[in-house]
Protein backbone atom coordinates (compact mmCIF):
# COMPACT_ATOMS: atom_id res chain seq x y z
CA UNK A 1 0.00 0.00 0.00
CA UNK A 2 1.47 3.25 -0.63
CA UNK A 3 1.89 5.78 1.88
CA UNK A 4 -0.37 8.22 0.48
CA UNK A 5 -2.70 7.80 -2.32
CA UNK A 6 -5.16 9.90 -4.20
CA UNK A 7 -7.32 9.28 -7.32
CA UNK A 8 -5.60 10.35 -10.05
CA UNK A 9 -8.27 11.23 -12.32
CA UNK A 10 -8.33 13.12 -14.41
CA UNK A 11 -11.49 15.32 -13.21
CA UNK A 12 -12.84 16.78 -16.25
CA UNK A 13 -15.90 19.12 -14.97
CA UNK A 14 -17.90 22.13 -16.19
CA UNK A 15 -17.46 25.74 -14.85
CA UNK A 16 -19.58 26.23 -11.83
CA UNK A 17 -19.63 22.31 -10.85
CA UNK A 18 -18.33 21.20 -6.89
CA UNK A 19 -15.92 18.51 -7.33
CA UNK A 20 -14.39 16.84 -4.20
CA UNK A 21 -10.99 14.79 -3.98
CA UNK A 22 -10.51 12.18 -2.01
CA UNK A 23 -7.09 11.37 -0.32
CA UNK A 24 -5.78 8.01 2.42
CA UNK A 25 -2.94 7.88 4.19
CA UNK A 26 -1.24 4.55 5.77
CA UNK A 27 0.40 5.98 8.84
CA UNK A 28 -1.49 6.78 11.84
CA UNK A 29 1.34 8.59 13.76
CA UNK A 30 0.84 11.42 10.63
CA UNK A 31 0.89 14.95 12.40
CA UNK A 32 0.14 17.49 9.59
CA UNK A 33 -1.64 17.36 6.36
CA UNK A 34 -1.98 20.10 3.41
CA UNK A 35 -3.41 20.18 -0.05
CA UNK A 36 -1.06 21.71 -2.37
CA UNK A 37 -1.48 23.02 -5.95
CA UNK A 38 0.77 22.53 -8.93
CA UNK A 39 0.57 23.74 -12.35
CA UNK A 40 1.65 22.27 -15.00
CA UNK A 41 5.68 22.17 -15.23
CA UNK A 42 5.85 24.21 -12.20
CA UNK A 43 6.88 24.03 -8.73
CA UNK A 44 3.84 22.81 -6.02
CA UNK A 45 2.20 25.76 -4.06
CA UNK A 46 0.48 25.32 -1.02
CA UNK A 47 -3.50 25.77 -1.38
CA UNK A 48 -4.53 24.96 2.24
CA UNK A 49 -3.53 23.92 5.58
CA UNK A 50 -6.19 21.21 6.79
CA UNK A 51 -7.24 21.11 10.27
CA UNK A 52 -8.77 18.04 12.77
CA UNK A 53 -11.84 20.59 12.64
CA UNK A 54 -11.88 21.37 9.26
CA UNK A 55 -11.73 24.16 7.66
CA UNK A 56 -12.99 26.48 4.86
CA UNK A 57 -10.98 29.06 2.53
CA UNK A 58 -13.63 30.39 0.16
CA UNK A 59 -14.89 28.14 -2.31
CA UNK A 60 -12.21 25.33 -0.89
CA UNK A 61 -12.88 23.15 2.17
CA UNK A 62 -10.67 20.31 3.37
CA UNK A 63 -11.47 17.98 5.98
CA UNK A 64 -9.37 15.41 7.93
CA UNK A 65 -11.12 11.87 9.41
CA UNK A 66 -8.57 10.58 11.44
CA UNK A 67 -9.81 7.67 12.18
CA UNK A 68 -10.49 6.15 8.52
CA UNK A 69 -7.01 7.86 7.50
CA UNK A 70 -8.33 9.91 4.78
CA UNK A 71 -8.14 13.49 4.36
CA UNK A 72 -10.80 15.41 1.65
CA UNK A 73 -10.74 18.78 -0.63
CA UNK A 74 -13.94 20.07 -1.86
CA UNK A 75 -13.90 22.83 -4.27
CA UNK A 76 -17.34 24.62 -5.01
CA UNK A 77 -18.16 26.88 -7.90
CA UNK A 78 -15.29 25.99 -9.88
CA UNK A 79 -13.44 28.15 -12.37
CA UNK A 80 -11.75 27.83 -15.54
CA UNK A 81 -8.38 28.58 -13.25
CA UNK A 82 -8.56 26.25 -10.76
CA UNK A 83 -7.44 23.62 -13.64
CA UNK A 84 -4.31 21.92 -12.07
CA UNK A 85 -2.71 19.16 -10.70
CA UNK A 86 -4.21 18.75 -6.32
CA UNK A 87 -1.48 17.22 -4.37
CA UNK A 88 -2.23 15.50 -1.48
CA UNK A 89 1.11 15.84 1.67
CA UNK A 90 0.88 14.06 4.66
CA UNK A 91 3.62 15.10 7.51
CA UNK A 92 5.31 12.65 9.80
CA UNK A 93 8.92 13.23 9.75
CA UNK A 94 9.28 14.20 6.52
CA UNK A 95 6.74 15.05 3.77
CA UNK A 96 4.70 12.77 1.55
CA UNK A 97 3.15 13.36 -0.98
CA UNK A 98 0.33 11.79 -3.25
CA UNK A 99 0.76 11.53 -6.67
CA UNK A 100 -1.94 13.89 -7.60
CA UNK A 101 -5.11 14.42 -8.84
CA UNK A 102 -6.03 16.35 -11.89
CA UNK A 103 -8.80 18.85 -12.31
CA UNK A 104 -9.72 20.69 -15.80
CA UNK A 105 -12.15 22.70 -15.76
CA UNK A 106 -14.22 22.94 -18.68
CA UNK A 107 -16.40 26.45 -20.12
CA UNK B 1 11.90 38.20 -4.71
CA UNK B 2 12.26 36.44 -1.59
CA UNK B 3 11.33 33.05 -2.14
CA UNK B 4 13.11 30.21 -3.03
CA UNK B 5 15.04 30.07 -5.54
CA UNK B 6 17.19 27.56 -7.89
CA UNK B 7 19.62 27.42 -10.43
CA UNK B 8 19.79 26.45 -12.70
CA UNK B 9 16.92 25.98 -13.94
CA UNK B 10 17.51 23.61 -16.98
CA UNK B 11 20.52 21.33 -17.07
CA UNK B 12 21.49 19.14 -20.00
CA UNK B 13 24.17 16.66 -19.54
CA UNK B 14 25.52 13.53 -20.73
CA UNK B 15 25.65 10.35 -18.70
CA UNK B 16 28.56 9.80 -16.73
CA UNK B 17 28.75 13.59 -15.88
CA UNK B 18 28.21 15.20 -12.57
CA UNK B 19 25.58 17.71 -11.99
CA UNK B 20 25.39 20.40 -8.80
CA UNK B 21 22.69 22.36 -7.96
CA UNK B 22 21.82 25.39 -5.65
CA UNK B 23 19.07 26.00 -3.68
CA UNK B 24 18.89 29.55 -1.79
CA UNK B 25 15.96 29.17 0.88
CA UNK B 26 13.92 31.83 2.10
CA UNK B 27 15.97 34.06 4.32
CA UNK B 28 14.60 33.30 7.58
CA UNK B 29 13.39 29.66 7.07
CA UNK B 30 15.77 26.79 9.35
CA UNK B 31 14.31 23.89 7.58
CA UNK B 32 15.90 23.12 3.63
CA UNK B 33 14.39 19.73 1.45
CA UNK B 34 15.28 18.50 -1.24
CA UNK B 35 12.66 16.69 -3.81
CA UNK B 36 12.68 14.76 -7.25
CA UNK B 37 9.44 14.61 -9.42
CA UNK B 38 9.14 12.42 -12.55
CA UNK B 39 6.11 12.90 -15.24
CA UNK B 40 2.67 11.97 -13.06
CA UNK B 41 4.49 11.49 -10.11
CA UNK B 42 4.06 13.61 -6.80
CA UNK B 43 8.13 15.06 -5.36
CA UNK B 44 9.42 12.22 -3.84
CA UNK B 45 11.88 13.33 -0.41
CA UNK B 46 14.79 12.96 -0.68
CA UNK B 47 17.21 14.65 2.34
CA UNK B 48 16.50 17.29 4.43
CA UNK B 49 18.20 19.45 6.48
CA UNK B 50 17.40 21.67 10.18
CA UNK B 51 20.11 24.79 9.78
CA UNK B 52 23.57 23.12 8.54
CA UNK B 53 22.56 19.56 10.00
CA UNK B 54 21.61 16.95 7.55
CA UNK B 55 18.90 15.40 9.59
CA UNK B 56 17.37 12.82 7.08
CA UNK B 57 17.88 10.77 3.83
CA UNK B 58 16.00 8.79 1.93
CA UNK B 59 16.46 5.33 0.64
CA UNK B 60 15.82 6.98 -2.57
CA UNK B 61 19.48 8.93 -1.98
CA UNK B 62 22.20 6.42 -3.60
CA UNK B 63 25.73 7.30 -2.91
CA UNK B 64 25.95 9.10 -5.88
CA UNK B 65 24.21 12.10 -4.31
CA UNK B 66 25.33 14.17 -2.12
CA UNK B 67 23.64 17.27 -0.52
CA UNK B 68 25.20 20.04 1.65
CA UNK B 69 24.44 23.53 3.52
CA UNK B 70 27.69 24.36 5.29
CA UNK B 71 26.43 27.77 6.90
CA UNK B 72 22.68 26.88 7.01
CA UNK B 73 21.82 28.93 4.40
CA UNK B 74 22.11 27.59 0.93
CA UNK B 75 22.22 24.19 0.02
CA UNK B 76 23.90 22.42 -3.14
CA UNK B 77 22.64 18.50 -4.35
CA UNK B 78 25.73 17.16 -6.31
CA UNK B 79 24.83 13.94 -8.27
CA UNK B 80 27.83 12.02 -9.81
CA UNK B 81 28.27 9.70 -12.33
CA UNK B 82 25.03 10.83 -13.58
CA UNK B 83 22.08 8.02 -15.21
CA UNK B 84 19.52 8.52 -17.54
CA UNK B 85 17.16 7.51 -14.86
CA UNK B 86 18.45 10.69 -12.82
CA UNK B 87 16.35 12.97 -14.99
CA UNK B 88 13.97 14.52 -13.47
CA UNK B 89 12.47 17.80 -11.83
CA UNK B 90 14.89 18.37 -8.71
CA UNK B 91 12.53 20.74 -5.68
CA UNK B 92 13.88 22.41 -3.34
CA UNK B 93 11.59 24.09 -0.38
CA UNK B 94 12.04 25.75 3.15
CA UNK B 95 10.22 26.19 6.05
CA UNK B 96 10.45 27.36 9.69
CA UNK B 97 10.28 24.98 12.17
CA UNK B 98 6.79 25.41 14.11
CA UNK B 99 3.82 23.65 14.70
CA UNK B 100 2.95 23.01 11.08
CA UNK B 101 6.23 23.43 9.21
CA UNK B 102 4.62 24.45 5.98
CA UNK B 103 6.97 24.23 3.01
CA UNK B 104 7.59 26.74 0.44
CA UNK B 105 8.63 25.35 -3.05
CA UNK B 106 11.44 26.98 -5.50
CA UNK B 107 11.17 26.49 -9.05
CA UNK B 108 13.12 22.96 -9.29
CA UNK B 109 15.76 22.65 -11.63
CA UNK B 110 14.90 20.45 -14.54
CA UNK B 111 17.53 17.69 -15.79
CA UNK B 112 17.96 15.79 -18.21
CA UNK B 113 21.03 13.31 -18.55
CA UNK B 114 21.34 12.02 -22.51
Amino acid sequence: RKEVEQDPGPFNVPEGATVAFNCTYSNSASQSFFWYRQDCRKEPKLLMSVYSSGNEDGRFTAQLNRASQYISLLIRDSKLSDSATYLCVVNWNDMRFGAGTRLTVKP
Amino acid sequence: DTGVSQDPRHKITKRGQNVTFRCDPISEHNRLYWYRQTLGQGPEFLTYFQNEAQLEKSRLLSDRFSAERPKGSFSTLEIQRTEQGDSAMYLCASSLVGPTDTQYFGPGTRLTVL
